[in-house]
């Protein structure tokens, strides 16, 4: 079946730091959804990527299609971006809306 | 504004016990989905639907039932509980046929412990 899969598992900043955060995909995809939960929280949209490079904020989302990559950079990271991200790919068919999610990234910014 | 609701928030279950979990969106989307997440799996999807009286297998569905009797309302029935199914599960609603390719939107998960 389809596969994502997230690096690092787990990485820790100090605030003011760059984050890169990858994402694999083992099929082609119509699109890459990065998300983010808080420690026993419910997920957030960040950015909806299928292709190409997206900003929003200190976010930027690139997508590789063709080499079933994706990435998420974090410019000046704040402590209050500490938490899990997850990135999850789409398939848009006959199939709907399906997301196939990652291991995710836990993400630790320290003062 | 959008919502999905999800309750109990917090559930203890005995083995072999018959558990049912409740979700409630306000967004009229078609597509609603149950996932649930433990250590080191991210979200795995367990039942979605297309709208009300659709169910269909997401990608591990075994000792899960789905209920959809509107398009507002998304159950996941255990019926028979086991300790395996000790998880958070979280249910989302729209999607990619929902509202221009925006992502689905989340409910706030609810933790279960079977016993």
């Amino acid at each position: 079946g389809q596969q994502v899969q997230q690096s690092p598992a787990s990485l820790v900043l100090q605030e003011g730091e760059n984050a890169e955060l990858q994402c694999n995909f083992s099929s082609t995809a119509t699109r890459l959804q990065w998300f983010y939960q808080r420690p026993g929280g419910s997920l957030v949209s960040l950015l909806s990527n299928p292709s190409g490079t997206k900003h929003t904020g200190r976010l930027t989302s690139t997508t590789v299609t063709k080499e079933r990559r994706g990435s998420l950079h974090i410019s000046s990271s704040q402590i209050t971006d500490s938490g899990t991200y997850l990135c999850a790919m789409g398939m848009n068919n006959n199939a709907g809306a399906k997301l196939t999610f990652g291991g995710g990234t836990r993400l630790t910014v320290r003062p | 504004e959008a919502a999905v609701t999800q309750s109990p928030r917090n559930k203890v279950a005995v083995t072999g016990g018959k558990v049912t979990l409740s979700c409630n969106q306000t967004n009229n989307h078609n597509n609603m989905y149950w996932y649930r997440q433990d250590t080191g799996h991210g979200l795995r999807l367990i039942h979605y639907s297309y709208g009300a009286g659709s169910t269909e297998k997401g990608d591990i569905p075994d000792g899960y039932k789905a209920s959809r009797p509107s398009q507002e309302n998304f159950s996941l029935i255990l019926e028979l509980a086991t300790p395996s199914q000790t998880s958070v599960y979280f249910c989302a609603s729209g999607g990619i046929q929902d509202y221009n390719n925006q992502a689905p939107l989340f409910g706030e998960g609810t933790r279960l412990s079977v016993l």
